[in-house]
């Protein structure tokens, strides 16, 4: 069965630091990745995917994020936040057909940024 | 604008009663979903239609039920078997192998 773990529950981050949110999954096959974010009462807006080829993915606000195979990994990055940072932060998996399958998704990290 | 709209925002549920949830969305996606947020526990499904007149249960669709009469549509009723209802629901889509779009969400309470 398809699995996403996010092991952090919550992160703090100083305005301007840099920020390295962790994705571990677990898939029989070739993944499809995402992060989402999540503002509160909201729904979710996507960041980034990865579906094949460079393994380095670049997103909208800044983000970017890494798949690496050998880890079962996809990490979220971005080299300066922003206080409009804050939010939920979710990844997710699934497969090569998820349009007609289900996505799994971690259970979130939130991120606060402090001045 | 193409999108997906969920009504309404605020739902408000006395014991022993079904509500309906809609969604609506204007993007001719062939899949529709329904997750339920709580706190903590991201996001868990509930339903899922792959096309018109056909959906399957996801994780926890115990005291939901859904219908797929429309490609547009897919509403999502909390029957009053479900025993703690209160939580955010989410409805998303999407079509092959694009990313799956998501509503703005409806908070439902029980009162």
């Amino acid at each position: 069965a398809q699995s996403v773990t996010q092991p952090d529950i919550h992160i703090t981050v100083s305005e301007g630091a840099s920020l390295e949110l962790r994705c571990n999954y677990s898939y029989g096959a070739t993944p499809y990745l995402f992060w989402y974010v999540q503002s509160p009462g909201q729904g979710l807006q996507l960041l980034l995917k990865y579906f094949s080829g460079d393994t380095l993915v670049q997103g909208i606000k800044g983000f970017e994020a890494e798949f690496k195979r050998s880890q079962s990994s996809f990490n979220l990055r971005k080299p300066s936040v922003h206080w409009s940072d804050a939010a939920e932060y979710f990844c997710a998996v699934g497969g090569a057909n998820f349009g007609n399958e289900k996505l799994t998704f971690g259970t979130g990290t939130r991120l606060t940024i402090i001045p | 604008d193409g999108g997906i709209t969920q009504s309404p925002k605020y739902l408000f549920r006395k014991e022993g009663q079904n509500v309906t949830l809609s969604c609506e969305q204007n993007l001719n996606h062939d899949a529709m979903y329904w997750y339920r947020q709580d706190p903590g526990q991201g996001l868990r499904l509930i339903y899922y239609s792959q096309i018109v007149n056909d959906f399957q249960k996801g994780d926890i669709a115990e005291g939901y039920s859904v219908s797929r009469e429309k490609k547009e549509s897919f509403p999502l009723t909390v029957t009053s078997a479900q025993k703690n209802p209160t939580a955010f629901y989410l409805c998303a889509s999407s079509s092959g192998t694009a990313e799956a779009f998501f509503g703005q969400g409806t908070r439902l309470t029980v009162v």
